[in-house]
């Protein structure tokens, strides 16, 4: 079964700053994708960027890039220049290529300070 | 974030009470999904319909009762339900399964529910 693990629940970063979130997952198939969703409070849930396990180029989105560790299981999200409305939670997912059963990590609650 | 609506955004319930849950996507997908948030915890999958065909159902209780009339509408029946239950439902859609570039799920803002 796939397992996503987010290992920090909470963080916070002073504004403008830069801040890695991590995330590591389990599985023994070769084809998935991978996702970061973020939740701001009492808002709805929006992808932030996504990576095609086939890909080795780190995908990039404006101030969000990922560090995409294959061999290690490993999926982290960086924000630079972070801004207050960057505070949220930010979920971890895991898809298996042809499949719907979407897995999410337990969430990292990120606070960025004024 | 109005390709994915979900009403009532709110709803307190006792545990006597039926009442329903309404998603419905704007965006043309095939694929829509029920997922329950609860503090603390990772989301869990509930069903999955494509095509309006129910494909998961990931060992949810029996008070628990989707329907899928097409692919923009899903519905979530609730009766008999426990205080356990109260979390942030969820609906998603997608263009399809986990195909190349259709697999991307786009959410709702969610039910919180309640139960007494």
């Amino acid at each position: 079964a796939q397992t996503v693990t987010q290992s920090q629940p909470e963080m916070s970063v002073q504004e403008a700053e830069t801040v890695t979130l991590s995330c590591t997952y389990d599985t023994s198939e070769s084809n998935y994708y991978l996702f970061w969703y973020k939740q701001p409070p009492s808002r709805q849930m929006i992808l932030v960027i996504r990576q095609e396990a086939y890909k080795q180029q780190n995908a990039t989105e404006n101030r969000f890039s990922v560090n995409f560790q294959k061999a290690a299981k490993s999926f982290s999200l960086k924000i630079s220049d972070s801004q207050l409305g960057d505070t949220a939670m930010y979920f971890c997912a895991f898809i298996l290529y042809n499949n719907n059963d979407m897995r999410f990590g337990a969430g990292t609650r990120l606070t960025v300070k004024p | 974030e109005t390709g994915v609506t979900q009403t009532p955004r709110h709803l307190v319930m006792g545990m006597t009470n039926k009442k329903s849950l309404k998603c419905e996507q704007h965006l043309g997908h095939n694929a829509m999904y029920w997922y329950k948030q609860s503090a603390k915890k990772p989301l869990e999958l509930m069903f999955v319909y494509n095509f309006k065909e129910q494909t998961e159902n990931n060992s949810v209780p029996s008070r628990f009762s989707p329907e899928c009339p097409n692919s923009s509408h899903l519905f979530l029946h609730l009766h008999t339900l426990q205080p356990e239950d109260s979390a942030l439902y969820l609906c998603a859609s997608s263009q399809d399964r986990g195909l190349a570039g259709q697999e991307t799920q786009y959410f709702g803002p969610g039910t919180r529910l309640l139960v007494l």
